[in-house]
């Protein structure tokens, strides 16, 4: 079985600050790993995503992650905050191999609000 | 074309009211799922359509039934809802997971669905 634990439901930034949004997984095999966004009223859009290689992964609108197995974690980075960055973000987790569909486990979410 | 449609946007309908919600997308993706999302949660998985069959149904009440005529189409058809039922209603395709392809999922905006 696999899980996501995303720490911090909310997280405030003042525009311009470094956003750090944590994600942690549990997952017996090393996993898929997903960032999604979620503006308001609308989908979720994919932000970024690990599946094996490097480690570091550059996504779009700025945002990065870096898997860390030694740390079971998958936190996201960007270097400075823009208001439009305000959303919802959920961390997603699935195995590797999981036949001709993907599986997802979501993390609970986390609220990104960019103070001006 | 990287869009999964999604209508319509906004739905109320009646406790005895029949409706569907449709889902298109047009970029091959041979698996097609229904999600339910409830106000600051994370989506969760209803059903899972892969190679137009119904590979996973997570124990949806029968109320809510998946069709998926095409490999481009997918709907949700809606009877005799309750007013918990009120959601968003997301729709994700994905290509099989290949070689280097993830299979990751891509969403519609989404129904939102208000049951009176």
């Amino acid at each position: 079985a696999q899980s996501v634990t995303q720490l911090g439901s909310h997280v405030s930034v003042s525009e311009g600050a470094l956003v750090l949004l944590r994600c942690n997984y549990s997952s017996s095999v090393p996993p898929y790993l997903f960032w999604y966004v979620q503006y308001p009223n609308q989908g979720l859009q994919l932000l970024l995503k690990y599946t094996t290689g490097a480690t570091l992964v550059k996504g779009i609108n700025g945002f990065e992650a870096e898997f860390k197995k030694s740390e079971t974690s998958f936190h996201l980075t960007k270097p400075s905050a823009h208001m439009s960055d305000a959303a919802e973000y959920f961390c997603a987790v699935s195995p590797p191999f999981s036949g001709s569909a993907r599986q997802l486990t979501f993390g609970s979410g986390t609220q990104l609000t960019v103070l001006p | 074309d990287t869009e999964v449609t999604q209508t319509p946007k906004h739905l109320v309908m009646g406790m005895t009211n029949k409706k569907s919600l449709k889902c298109e997308q047009h970029m091959g993706h041979r698996a097609m799922y229904w999600y339910k999302q409830k106000a600051k949660k994370p989506p969760e998985l209803m059903f899972v359509y892969s190679y137009e069959k119904l590979s996973i149904n997570e124990s949806v009440p029968s109320r809510f039934s998946p069709e998926c005529p095409n490999s481009s189409l997918l709907n949700l058809h809606l009877h005799a809802l309750q007013p918990e039922d009120s959601a968003l209603y997301l729709c994700a395709s994905s290509q099989p997971p290949s070689g280097s392809l993830a299979g990751e999922l891509f969403f519609g905006e989404g129904s939102r669905l208000t049951v009176l």
